[in-house]
């Protein structure tokens, strides 16, 4: 199986400031067709997860231009350019490359 | 707008059966990959089972296989997980995914609480 690695686990950020979140993968993640499935997700308290990011950088439609995704191989990170309080929540990277799917163990994000 | 809407958890105990279903509305369902997601509680997420466009293609997690059975209708829009021989770690809110894209999901059901106890 392929596992993704999140760091930090724990990440308290000062409202206005930015964040930084690493996930790396025990195996490349290009799939035969090219694509690079590696997604993004928030989770905040008591809700269904929600997709932010997907083929590493691609926005989903009404989420904020804060949140970026970049990468590539392993290696990707997925920032937020300037942290609201909203944004406290659970970030988690997904894979879709090869079965099974995986998640990361995710990154909690809270406000100092 | 996007909703799925999952049914059938609750409380069931070891070595027993259970059916999960997902109603899905304001996308085309059989166009997209359809999921089972479950999160044991306070833990991450963990995919359990994914099922093509028409059913003909269908994945699971190892500790599942031969024991849970993702299914769907078109139809009715409608998205099935029989669980059976439950274990106690099987207990996990269970939630129905989908997308219209290969390799990720987008749209996510409010989920439903399963819980493996005598």
């Amino acid at each position: 199986d392929i596992v993704l690695t999140q760091s930090p686990l724990s990440l308290p950020v000062t409202l206005g400031q930015p964040a930084s979140i690493s996930c790396r993968s025990s195996q490349g993640l290009v799939h035969s067709d090219g694509n690079t499935y590696l997604s993004w997700f928030q989770q905040r308290p008591g809700r269904s997860p929600r997709r932010l990011i997907y083929q590493i950088s691609n926005r989903d439609s009404g989420v904020p231009d804060r949140f970026s995704g970049s990468g590539s191989g392993t290696d990707f990170t997925l920032k937020i350019s300037r942290v609201e309080a909203e944004d406290v929540a659970i970030y988690y990277c997904m894979q879709g490359t090869g079965w099974p799917w995986t998640f990361g163990q995710g990154t909690k994000v809270e406000i100092k | 707008e996007v909703q799925l809407v999952e049914s059938g958890g609750g409380l069931v105990q070891p070595g027993g059966s259970l059916r999960l279903s997902c109603t899905a509305s304001g996308f085309t369902f059989s166009s997209s990959w359809m999921t089972w997601v479950r999160q044991a509680p306070g833990k991450g997420l963990e995919w359990v089972a994914l099922i093509n466009q028409d059913g003909g293609g269908e994945f699971y997690l190892d500790s599942v296989q031969g024991r849970f059975f993702i299914s769907r209708d078109n139809a009715k829009n409608s998205l099935f997980l029989q669980m059976n021989s439950v274990r106690a770690e099987d207990t996990a809110v269970y939630f129905c995914t989908g997308a219209n894209e290969p390799g990720t999901t987008n749209y996510w059901g409010q989920g439903t609480l399963v819980t493996v106890s005598s």
